[in-house]
């Protein structure tokens, strides 16, 4: 069966660590690869996209791996700050001719203590 | 407006009703999608338009549900007969049309509660 997997567990981290968050997923063969912040009551902030073709991409304190084989993609935040805190959603984008729905993980949940 | 404007924020109803639920995209997004969120779960796709079409209405969970977008521009959401389980976060986003899906930009969502 199809399957898109996040991290179970809330993570909680020290201020300035690196918190780092995975994305599984399991027959699917996405052309890109999206994490959105999400803050409570509030909708999705597109953060990074990367393509299959890629192997990394970073924007600023933000790094996003994606490894095909392994079908797999880690979202990196360094010098974590407690503004950082809010669940992360990572998204399949499938994208084949007019098929253009993400495919949505449940998220994780990040707490950044400072 | 600057970004995605959703009306209402919230709406409580009884089970039975009709509810609209209103997009305002960002000026000049071709795409407009409407995904519904539940406590705890991440976004489920409902309906994707492409201007004033609707290109993917695979989500729709039944003929209760129904979304138009008349001029390519705002789009309404319409559920009959609403059901408990209706209640989520409907969600609306817009993005410029690209050759993959992009960038989506969200609206804060409409808070739909079915008592």
């Amino acid at each position: 069966s199809q399957k898109i997997e996040q991290n179970s567990e809330a993570l909680n981290i020290q201020e300035g660590k690196t918190a780092t968050l995975t994305c599984n997923y399991t027959n699917y063969s996405p052309a890109y690869l999206q994490w959105y912040r999400q803050d409570p009551g509030r909708g999705p902030v597109f953060l990074l996209l990367i393509r299959e073709n890629e192997k990394e991409k970073r924007k600023e304190r933000l790094k996003v791996t994606f490894d095909t084989t392994l079908k797999q993609s880690l979202f990196h935040i360094t010098a974590s700050q407690p503004a950082d805190s809010a669940t992360y959603l990572c998204a399949l984008d499938l994208y084949a001719g007019n098929n253009r729905k993400l495919i949505w993980g449940l998220g994780t949940s990040l707490a950044v203590n400072p | 407006g600057a970004g995605v404007s959703q009306t209402p924020s919230n709406k409580v109803t009884e089970k039975g009703k009709y509810v609209e639920l209103r997009c305002d995209p960002i000026s000049g997004h071709t795409a407009l999608y409407w995904y519904r969120q539940s406590l705890g779960q991440g976004p489920e796709f409902l309906i994707y338009f492409q201007g004033t079409g609707a290109a993917d209405d695979s989500g729709l969970p039944n003929d209760r549900f129904f979304a138009v977008r008349p001029e390519g521009s705002v789009s309404t959401l319409k559920i009959q007969r609403t059901e408990r389980g209706d209640s989520a976060v409907y969600l609306c986003a817009s993005s410029r049309l690209t050759g993959n899906t992009g960038e989506l930009f969200f609206g804060e969502g409409s808070r739909l509660t079915v008592l």
